[in-house]
């Protein structure tokens, strides 16, 4: 099965800064790559999918990139309500696996 | 508009079997697989299978065979997950949630909680 590591665990920024998350894919995985955001006592939310489409609706400074087997989000200014944990997904074929999360908190 | 509407929280013994609802509206019920993914306390998210429910061919994680059954109803639109032998380690907030072209999930249920507990 392939695995999905997401780094670092967790992050502290300041409002403002550009905030990079990082997944790496075992095998390969094409462009079939998902960015979900969840805060705290919340159904996660579709940000990104096929690696870097941003889904409707979704804030213009959150941006996905990669291809293959090494992804990023980035949240190129955070914000107060950027605070939340932060999942990457392979899908496509299964098994459909989640990253372990990134947690953004502001500094 | 596309409605997920899961059943509610559930206690359940430690052995014992629970059988979580997802009831969904506004869209063709049968063109869109269903899945299941659940969240223990303070962890990540962590998929357990997907049911096609227009035919009810199903497939689960590794983890779960032996244990997980999704199952459907398609004349109430209506999506079940059962998880049997439960063990402490299974109470989490179990979700359902629409897969979408390549089953990224945008649609989600709104959770259920199910407690393991003696």
């Amino acid at each position: 099965d392939i695995q999905m590591t997401q780094s670092p665990s967790s992050l502290s920024a300041s409002v403002g800064d550009r905030v990079t998350i990082t997944c790496r894919a075992s095998q390969g995985i094409s462009n079939y790559l998902a960015w979900y955001q969840q805060k705290p006592g919340k159904v996660p939310k579709l940000l990104i999918y096929a690696a870097s489409t941003l889904q409707s609706g979704v804030p213009s400074r959150f941006s996905g990139s990669g291809s293959g087997t090494d992804f990023t989000l980035t949240i190129s200014s955070l914000q107060p309500e950027d605070v939340a944990t932060y999942y990457c997904q392979k899908y496509y074929s299964a098994p459909l696996t989640f990253g372990g999360g990134t947690k953004v908190e502001i500094k | 508009q596309v409605q997920l509407v899961q059943s509610g929280a559930e206690v359940e013994k430690p052995g014992a079997s629970v059988k979580v609802s997802c009831k969904a509206s506004g869209y063709t019920f049968t063109g869109y697989y269903m899945h299941w993914v659940r969240q223990a306390p303070g962890q990540g998210l962590e998929w357990m299978g997907w049911i096609k429910p227009n035919s009810g061919d199903t497939n689960y994680a590794q983890k779960f065979q032996g244990r997980v059954t999704l199952t459907r109803d398609t004349s109430i639109r209506t999506a079940y997950m059962e998880l049997s032998s439960l063990i402490s380690d299974d109470t989490a907030i179990y979700y359902c949630a629409r897969g979408e072209e390549t089953e990224y999930f945008y649609h989600w249920g709104q959770g259920t909680l199910v407690t393991v507990s003696s």
